[in-house]
């Protein structure tokens, strides 16, 4: 069956830093994957998604990369700051159908003043 | 901004009762869905609608029943509540293509 695997742990950093974080994924081929952010007792908030045929996207002082034969997104946030903490969701999805979006479990990040 | 919301943040519900948790979107979205959260779980689909009226079972439908009477609704009924449906409860809709999923806030549940 198909698996999503995100850091489990917790991710702390010191502020300025860059923060990556892993999104890995097993008997699935997604067409594209979306990350999320979640504060502590909120609903996901949509960041970003990248396709199957893009390598890279951008936006402000984040970054996500999308390897097919790696089966594997990096999500990275560079200059992060203390409002960075929160959990970041990978969500791979396909298309066509009637399709649904599948979540990883997240991984807590700490951004450290 | 799409908007979605949740008519509760927290609900204290009894075993055995019947329970409705509302969600309205103000965007027209197509799609909309109901996901239960729950520690080192992550977000559970529980059901999906992609049209009024239409429903299509997630993950996890046993004990849970959907109604989409308006595109902009999406109700979530838990028949006769259970303890183990104690949970944090999301709803989210989105566009055809199921791009970029908007949330609600949540809705906390504990069934006692």
């Amino acid at each position: 069956s198909q698996k999503i695997e995100q850091n489990s742990e917790a991710l702390n950093i010191q502020e300025g830093k860059t923060a990556t974080l892993t999104c890995n994924y097993t008997n699935y081929s997604p067409a594209y994957l979306q990350w999320y952010r979640q504060d502590p007792g909120r609903g996901p908030v949509f960041l970003l998604l990248i396709r199957e045929n893009e390598k890279e996207k951008r936006k402000e002082r984040l970054k996500v990369t999308f390897d097919t034969t790696l089966k594997q997104s990096l999500f990275h946030i560079t200059a992060s700051q203390p409002a960075d903490s929160a959990t970041y969701l990978c969500a791979p999805g396909r298309s066509g159908g009637y399709q649904k979006v599948t979540f990883g479990t997240g991984t807590k990040l700490q951004v450290i003043p | 901004d799409v908007k979605v919301t949740q008519s509760s943040r927290y609900l204290v519900k009894r075993t055995g009762e019947k329970v409705f948790l509302e969600c309205v979107q103000d965007m027209d979205h197509e799609n909309m869905f109901w996901y239960r959260q729950d520690p080192g779980l992550g977000l559970r689909l529980i059901y999906f609608s992609y049209d009024v009226k239409m429903k299509e079972k997630g993950d996890i439908p046993e004990g849970y029943s959907v109604s989409r009477e308006k595109k902009e609704r999406f109700s979530l009924i838990l028949e006769s509540a259970s303890t183990n449906q104690t949970s944090m409860y999301l709803c989210a809709s989105s566009p055809p293509g199921y791009l970029g999923y908007t949330f609600g806030s949540g809705t906390r549940l504990t069934v006692v």
